[in-house]
């Protein structure tokens, strides 16, 4: 199973692009890479999720380089609601055993 | 709402106690998680199912701790001989799974919040 890092915690404003890194050296060909987000007291909720290059959509997006080894979500304009912890996870289809790690969390200030 | 439900939403036992928790995932959804969470940490993977069937067990879930999914369908989690320890979010989460592709999208439910005195 491919071991992720992020960072512990991060503040923002306001209105401004946040950008949350996570590093995943050991990923494997046929992983995909998984973002969520939890808020307090609830479940994760999925965000999105890219095998390579870019993804977007309607919330966020992603962006992987060509070596895989590390990808960020980014988070336009955000807004007080996304201030949460959010997850990478690194798995494919024959890795089921689908491993958080201790997330990000994300504080975002008027 | 079809969105995944678990019950009870709080339970709040004495140490020993044998307890049980429940999750309805999204119908048609073949493949459903338990997780458990404690206080600044991430979510533990415990066991799934892929319909019926248990195919894998984390190291974490003792001998105390037993899950099942009759039919498919809702799945229980059971704690017995309860412990402090034990203390955490009980998270189900569910997800159609086609192939041999990526897991995809994990649909969460609120989690089952346990308290062992």
């Amino acid at each position: 199973l491919a071991k992720t890092t992020q960072p512990i915690s991060m503040d923002s404003y306001e209105g401004q692009e946040v950008n949350i890194t996570c590093s995943h050296n050991n990923i494997a060909t046929n992983d995909y890479i998984t973002w969520y987000q939890q808020f307090p007291s609830q479940g994760p909720r999925f965000i999105i999720q890219g095998y390579k290059t870019k993804v977007t959509n309607e919330v966020a997006s992603l962006f992987i380089p060509a070596d895989r080894k590390s990808s960020t979500l980014s988070l336009p304009r955000v807004s007080l609601s996304d201030t949460a912890v959010y997850y990478c996870l690194v798995e494919g289809g024959s890795a089921r055993q689908l491993t958080f790690g201790s997330g990000t969390q994300l504080t975002v200030l008027p | 709402d079809t969105g995944v439900s678990q019950n009870p939403r709080h339970k709040i036992t004495k140490r020993g106690q044998n307890v049980t928790f429940r999750c309805d995932p999204i119908s048609e959804h073949n493949r459903l998680y338990w997780y458990r969470q404690t206080l600044g940490q991430g979510p533990e993977f415990l066991t799934y199912f892929q319909n019926e069937a248990q195919l894998e067990k984390s190291r974490l879930l003792s001998d105390r701790f037993s899950a099942e999914r009759p039919k498919g369908s809702f799945s229980t989690l059971e704690i017995q001989r309860t412990e402090q320890g034990d203390s955490a979010m009980y998270l189900c989460a569910s997800t159609l799974q086609r192939g041999f592709s990526t897991t995809g999208e994990l649909f969460f439910g609120e989690g089952s919040r346990l308290t062992v005195l």
